[in-house]
């Protein structure tokens, strides 16, 4: 069975302190993973996919990285509204991509402090 | 575009009760799911359907019903509603292909079983 872990549970970080998130998966094949950002009272929403071992994708302060076990999320220079809930996912079970569903990590609490 | 809908926000049962937790989404998604978000626990998906008229079971399933009879709507049935069903329900939907982890997530519903 996927298995998705996510580190540290919480972390609080001074604005413009930057620092790492990971995920830790143990996947049968690498099939995607995701990572999604979560405010407090509101849905997940999408960040990135990455889907090859070395691969990376950004998007403002914010870059994924993948390795053949883990995935990092880096934030650079971070700042107050940044502050969320950030959950990286792989697919359940045998389709591609996460056709029936995905398994989510607990997800990483995220405080940036003015 | 609305994205996803979701209906009701907030509702209080006893146990016993039955009720559906409405989802709709304007975006010609072929893929919805529903997932429940409980502290500690993570998203855990409920139930998917890949397409009107295809339904399948998540990782928790028991005491839940769907059924996906257009490609815009997406309703979750408690049957009978219990207090292991306090928690906050999101609907989601997605492309299909390599796109079908991007998930669009609804704001969620929130129930509490008495």
């Amino acid at each position: 069975e996927d298995q998705v872990t996510q580190s540290p549970e919480a972390l609080r970080l001074q604005e413009g302190e930057s620092s790492s998130l990971n995920c830790s998966y143990t996947v049968s094949g690498l099939r995607g993973l995701f990572w999604y950002r979560q405010d407090p009272g509101k849905g997940p929403e999408f960040l990135f996919t990455l889907y090859s071992a070395g691969e990376e994708k950004e998007k403002e302060r914010l870059k994924a990285t993948l390795t053949k076990k883990e995935s990092f999320l880096h934030i650079t220079a971070p700042k107050p509204e940044d502050s969320a809930t950030y959950l990286c996912a792989v697919p359940r079970m045998y389709s591609g991509g996460g056709a029936d569903g995905l398994t989510f990590g607990k997800g990483t609490h995220l405080i940036i402090q003015p | 575009n609305a994205g996803v809908t979701q209906t009701p926000k907030f509702q209080v049962l006893k146990t016993g009760q039955s009720m559906t937790l409405q989802c709709a989404q304007d975006m010609n998604h072929e893929y919805m799911s529903w997932y429940r978000q409980d502290p500690g626990m993570g998203l855990r998906l409920i139930h998917y359907s890949v397409g009107a008229g295809i339904t399948d079971q998540g990782e928790v399933p028991n005491g839940y019903n769907v059924s996906r009879s257009t490609t815009e709507d997406f309703p979750l049935r408690l049957l009978s509603a219990a207090p292991s069903q306090t928690s906050v329900y999101f609907c989601a939907s997605s492309y299909s292909g390599r796109r079908a982890g991007e998930l669009f997530f609804g704001e969620g519903s929130r129930l509490t079983v008495l």
